[in-house]
């Protein structure tokens, strides 16, 4: 089974200043993960994935994830905020080595930044 | 260069219409799904296939059909509609759902009134 936990459902923060948004999962396999972002009344984009390689990831738009397995944690940053980044932030697993189960989605972080 | 292509972007329906929601993905992916979106609870998965002719049951796939006829189409049946099913709904698409991405359309604002 599998399951996702964002730890906020709400971050504000200032424009220019870090951004931290928490993903802890649960897998019995070998997990992809990924990172979409939604801005408001469009669809989701893919920010970014790990699905084996590098355990940090680069993404678009200047975030970044790692990927702990000791602490089953795929944490999304930034290093400073832009106005544009205001938007739900998604955290999704699906295993990588098991066909057929499916993606599962975090309940979403909405991330505000305020100028 | 369309990618996931869902259609109608609105819709207002009466208590007990029916209507479908289309779908089409020019990937030949093989992973087609629906999800529903409602405030506080992320994204839920109403119905999904593996293939043309197999479809499967999501989390909440109580008042909704689906078939997959073609690997390019996967549309989204409301049989009945009711107010609970007033939701944004997404079609997306995968190679598979091992370690691929997924990819969505631009969603479907349902309003049941």
């Amino acid at each position: 089974a599998q399951s996702v936990t964002q730890l906020d459902s709400h971050v504000s923060v200032s424009e220019g200043t870090p951004v931290l948004l928490r993903c802890n999962y649960s897998s019995s396999y070998s997990p992809s993960l990924f990172w979409y972002v939604q801005h408001p009344n469009k669809g989701l984009q893919l920010l970014l994935k790990y699905t084996s390689a590098a355990t940090l990831v680069k993404g678009i738009n200047g975030f970044e994830a790692e990927f702990k397995k000791s602490e089953t944690s795929f944490h999304l940053t930034k290093p400073s905020a832009h106005m544009s980044d205001a938007a739900e932030y998604f955290c999704v697993v699906s295993p990588r080595d098991n066909y057929g189960q499916n993606f599962v989605f975090g309940p979403g972080t909405r991330l505000s930044v305020l100028p | 260069n369309a990618g996931v292509t869902q259609t109608p972007k609105f819709q207002v329906l009466k208590t007990g219409q029916s209507m479908t929601l289309q779908c089409a993905q020019d990937m030949n992916h093989e992973y087609m799904s629906w999800y529903r979106q409602d405030p506080g609870m992320g994204l839920r998965l109403i119905h999904y296939s593996v293939g043309a002719g197999i479809t499967d049951q999501g989390e909440v796939p109580n008042g909704y059909n689906v078939s997959r006829s073609t690997t390019e189409d996967f549309p989204l049946r409301l049989l009945s509609a009711a107010p609970s099913q007033t939701s944004v709904y997404f079609c997306a698409s995968s190679e598979s759902t091992v370690g691929n991405t997924i990819y969505f359309g631009e969603g479907s604002w349902l309003t049941v009134v």
